[in-house]
């Protein structure tokens, strides 16, 4: 889960299992809501994204649950592979409004991935 | 095709002085936005720009940050008179128009305040 100190949560998955990061967002209000994978020294990537109108959504290698009722995210990555290794985000887009009806993304903490070859 | 390019890569500075970052944008994006990472955190939001319309300032932690985008592209991002705790990686971003939330980051600008 998302961590709130300095230490980032870390899970670390041996090599062709799954892995599955989680993510507890706070505004019920949020319809949107994003994963990203930062490596190190880069800026975050886009993974998946799903709308509240929806409770799973699956990508390639990459699977994102919303669950509405316990406002939980989670990210799923089938077979995890060394190139996974990364700092995965969560975001909501229900906490800050920009006017003009523009919703800016609020990233939770991270959460560290670390793959055993 | 290029994506979000920022300068420099690093930067060092000492307390006291003023530094500028820059963004240079995915062309044709209209939306640009500034966040702030400090180590082990999250994304702290700065500032967002929309193509002509004022920029949403509400994410600046003082008002010694600013920022400008010219000519609906370059953007670039001042603070003034740096303290040790602006040090952090601040990042870049940018979105094709509104309401679009895949938005596409740059490497980010390493500031280290001695």
């Amino acid at each position: 889960g998302e961590s709130v100190g300095l230490h980032l949560p870390t899970l670390s998955v041996q090599e062709g299992d799954n892995s599955i990061i989680n993510c507890a967002y706070s505004n019920s209000a949020s319809d949107y809501f994003i994963w990203y994978k930062q490596e190190s020294g880069k800026g975050p990537q886009f993974i998946i994204d799903i709308r509240s109108n929806m409770d799973k959504r699956q990508g390639q290698r990459v699977t994102v649950l919303l669950n509405k009722t316990v406002k939980h995210l989670s990210l799923q990555i089938a077979a995890t592979q060394p190139g996974d290794s990364a700092v995965y985000f969560c975001a909501e887009n229900g906490q800050r409004y920009s006017g003009a009806g523009s919703y800016q993304l609020t990233f939770g903490k991270g959460t560290k991935l670390s793959v055993i070859p | 095709g290029a994506g979000v390019s920022q300068s420099p890569s690093n930067k060092v500075t000492e307390k006291g002085k003023d530094v500028e970052l820059r963004c240079d944008p995915i062309s044709g994006h209209t939306a640009l936005y500034w966040y702030r990472q400090s180590l082990g955190q999250g994304l702290e939001f700065l500032i967002y720009f929309q193509g002509n319309s004022a920029p949403d300032k509400s994410g600046l932690p003082s008002d010694r940050f600013s920022a400008e985008r010219t000519g609906g592209s370059v953007s670039t991002l001042t603070i003034q008179r740096t303290q040790q705790e602006d040090s952090a990686v601040y990042l870049c971003a940018s979105s094709q128009g509104h309401p679009s939330y895949e938005q596409y980051f740059g490497p980010g600008t390493r500031l280290t305040v001695t």
